[in-house]
C-alpha cells in the first residue's frame, strides 16, 4: 500500500462516454501528477500538479482534462476518447516535484 | 536528448539465478537515478536510487551503482527469488526537474 489511491481500477468506454478517473493520496504530498503506460513504450508524463497549481501539460490531447480541487486528490476528465487511448494510467505523488514517486495502482483504460 | 535505454525483456531466470539488467542513459549535467519495480496489478515502487557518481543504491539485495564514465546504472541482484517477478524501470531526474523513464523490463523467475 502505497497511500495512492486510484479509482476505479478497470474502466471499459465508448468514444462518445465521458468519464471520470480519481486519485486521492492522503501522504501530505504536495506534488501529483498523470501518467500513462502503454506497452512497450516508455511511463508518458501527462500532466503535473504542485500546490494545486498545473506546472505542466505533455502536449496532451485535449480529451484528457486533469482537474486539481485540492492537494490530496487530482481527477482526469475523460471524453470523446480513441481507442488508442487505452492504457494504463497511473497516479502518483510526491512530497516536492520530482523527488521519490509514490505511484497508486493504476486504471486500466479500454476504449472501444 | 535526454534518455534512459534499457535491456528489452522479458528476461526469464530460475530462481537463486543472478540477476543483472543493464541500464544506460543520456543526459546533459549530472542526473540522480533511480530504479522503480512494478509487481503485477500495481503501480510503481520505488526500489532504490543513487545521486551522485559511484554511488550505490541498496534495497531488497537489489544492488546498482551511478558508473558517470560508462553513464550506466545496471541493477543486479545474486539469487533471485520467485517473489521478484515484476516490470523493472530505470529512470533518471535531471537538474530542471525533469523525470524520464525507460520503457522497463519484465523479469520472470521460475521456481
Amino acid at each position: 500500500e502505497t497511500g495512492v489511491t486510484q479509482t476505479p481500477r478497470h474502466l471499459v468506454m465508448g468514444m462518445t462516454n465521458k468519464k471520470s478517473l480519481k486519485c486521492e493520496q492522503h501522504l501530505g504530498h504536495n506534488a501529483m501528477y498523470w501518467y500513462k503506460q502503454s506497452a512497450k513504450k516508455p511511463l508518458e508524463l501527462m500532466f503535473v500538479y504542485n500546490f494545486k497549481e498545473q506546472t505542466e501539460n505533455n502536449s496532451v490531447p485535449s480529451r484528457f482534462s486533469p482537474e486539481c480541487p485540492n492537494s490530496s486528490h487530482l481527477f482526469l476528465h475523460l471524453h470523446t476518447l480513441q481507442p488508442e487511448d487505452s492504457a494504463l494510467y497511473l497516479c502518483a505523488s510526491s512530497q516536492n516535484l520530482y523527488e521519490k514517486l509514490f505511484f497508486g495502482s493504476g486504471t486500466q483504460l479500454s476504449v472501444l | 536528448g535526454d534518455s534512459v535505454t534499457q535491456m528489452e525483456g522479458p528476461v526469464t531466470l530460475s530462481e537463486e539465478a543472478f540477476l543483472t539488467i543493464n541500464c544506460t542513459y543520456t543526459a546533459t549535467g549530472y542526473p540522480s537515478l533511480f530504479w522503480y519495480v512494478q509487481y503485477p496489478g500495481e503501480g510503481l515502487q520505488l526500489l532504490l536510487k543513487a545521486t551522485k557518481a559511484d554511488d550505490k543504491g541498496s534495497n531488497k539485495g537489489f544492488e546498482a551503482t551511478y558508473r558517470k564514465e560508462t553513464t550506466s546504472f545496471h541493477l543486479e541482484k545474486g539469487s533471485v527469488q520467485v517473489s521478484d517477478s515484476a516490470v523493472y524501470f530505470c529512470a533518471l531526474l535531471l537538474r530542471d526537474d525533469k523525470i524520464i523513464f525507460g520503457k522497463g523490463t519484465r523479469l520472470h523467475i521460475l521456481p
